[in-house]
Formats: structure tokens, sequence, C-alpha cells
């Protein structure tokens, strides 16, 4: 199975400032149709998880202009521009370019 | 909107079963495929099973293979997951996922609120 280690598991932001979450993986999730399987997800408390970025550095319908994902092979970024409260959550990348589809463990972020 | 409601979930003794449903909403459902995923504390987050929009081809992680079944009723806009032999480390929140294309190992777009199942003596 494909492994995804995040880090960091948990950071405290400053309101306004940014915050970037890596994503390392055990195998390149760059496919032969040139396209890079890696996704990001935010589950906010009580809810399920959301999409935010898909396929490495696209972000997904809805999904605030402050998050950009990038990276490329098995070195994966999430950057947030400017933390805003509502961004508390857990934060889980997770590849399916092979099965079975794996996440990370997961980064919480908390506001100072 | 796309919405997703989770339902079937409970407390089973070990060695029990549980067929867990998931009414869909939204958008046309045999065109997409639909995913199972379980969340715990210690494990995360856990893909469990997939199925294409027809529900003809399937996929299973290795821990659920040959206890569990997931099946679809189009005509129902309803996913199925059905759990044999339940076992203490089946216990968690399930949640259905919509996958972004047809195929039933496609990544998801949307997850439903979740359904716990508890498997304990």
């Amino acid at each position: 199975d494909i492994v995804l280690t995040q880090t960091p598991l948990s950071l405290s932001v400053t309101p306004g400032q940014p915050a970037s979450i890596s994503c390392k993986s055990s195998q390149s999730l760059l496919h032969t149709d040139g396209r890079t399987y890696l996704y990001w997800y935010l589950q906010k408390p009580g809810q399920p998880p959301k999409v935010l970025i898909y396929e490495a550095s696209n972000r997904f319908s809805g999904a605030p202009d402050r998050f950009s994902g990038s990276g490329s092979g098995t070195d994966f970024t999430l950057t947030i521009s400017r933390v805003e409260a509502e961004d508390v959550g857990i934060y889980y990348c997770m590849q399916c370019i092979h099965l079975p589809m794996t996440f990370g463990q997961g980064t919480r972020l908390e506001i100072k | 909107e796309v919405h997703l409601l989770e339902s079937g979930g409970g407390l089973v003794r070990p060695g029990g079963s549980l067929r867990l449903s998931c009414e869909a909403s939204g958008f046309t459902f045999n065109n997409f495929g639909m995913s199972w995923v379980r969340q715990t504390p210690e494990k995360g987050l856990e893909w469990v099973s997939g199925l294409s929009g027809s529900g003809v081809t399937t996929y299973y992680a290795d821990s659920v293979k040959g206890r569990f079944t997931i099946s679809r009723d189009n005509s129902k806009n309803t996913l199925y997951l059905l759990m044999n032999s339940l076992r203490a480390e089946d216990t968690a929140v399930y949640y259905c996922a919509k996958a972004w294309g047809y195929s039933g190992d496609s990544p998801f777009d949307y997850w439903g609120r979740g359904s716990l199942v508890t498997v304990s003596s």
C-alpha cells in the first residue's frame, strides 16, 4: 500500500499568517496519463471531509482561493496564504493512483 | 446540491451483520461511482470499498474482502454496504462518498455525514 506521511501533525497559526502542510508519498503519484492523483481534504469539527484541492494543484469549486496545492512525484504541499478562523480542522492528503486509496494521518490546524 | 444520507448504523455483536444504506440526491446517481470510507480516532480515514456507476465493478480493501459486500440500486438512488462477520476493529464512522467519475476507484468529491457502527459484546 502507498503510505502518505504528513508533517506537521499539528500547527497553531495566527489569523492572517500563512501555513503550509507537507505530504510525502512512498511512491510516485504521477500516472502514465499525465495526471497526479493527490487530493487534499479538510474536515471541520463535526463534519465530513470536503475536498479542497484535486490532482495536486487544482482548486475545487467553492474552495477559497487562499488555498493552493503544489508538488509533484512524491512530495506535495498545501498552502494557506492567510489563515482565517474558519480554517480550523484536520487536513488530509489522499492518493488514488493505486488501490487501496490511502490517506495521510491528518494535520490539525488551530488558531492562536 | 449533492446530498448523501447514511443510515443503518448501530451496535452489533462480534460475528454479527449489519447493512448500511446511503440515499443520494442532487446528481445523476448512475453516472458516478460510489465508495464507503470509514474513520476511527486510532487509524484515521480508511477507504473500504467502491463500485462503478453500473454496480458491475467492485473494489474492496483487504481488511474487509470476503466479509463486506458493496452494492447499489440505481432505481432508488441508494448505495449499500452489507457487513458480515463483524469484528471489534470494524468499529468506526462509515461515510458514503460520491466518486468524481464513473469508476469505483475514482476519488471523492462529496461525502455524507456518516453512520456510526459499533461492534462490541
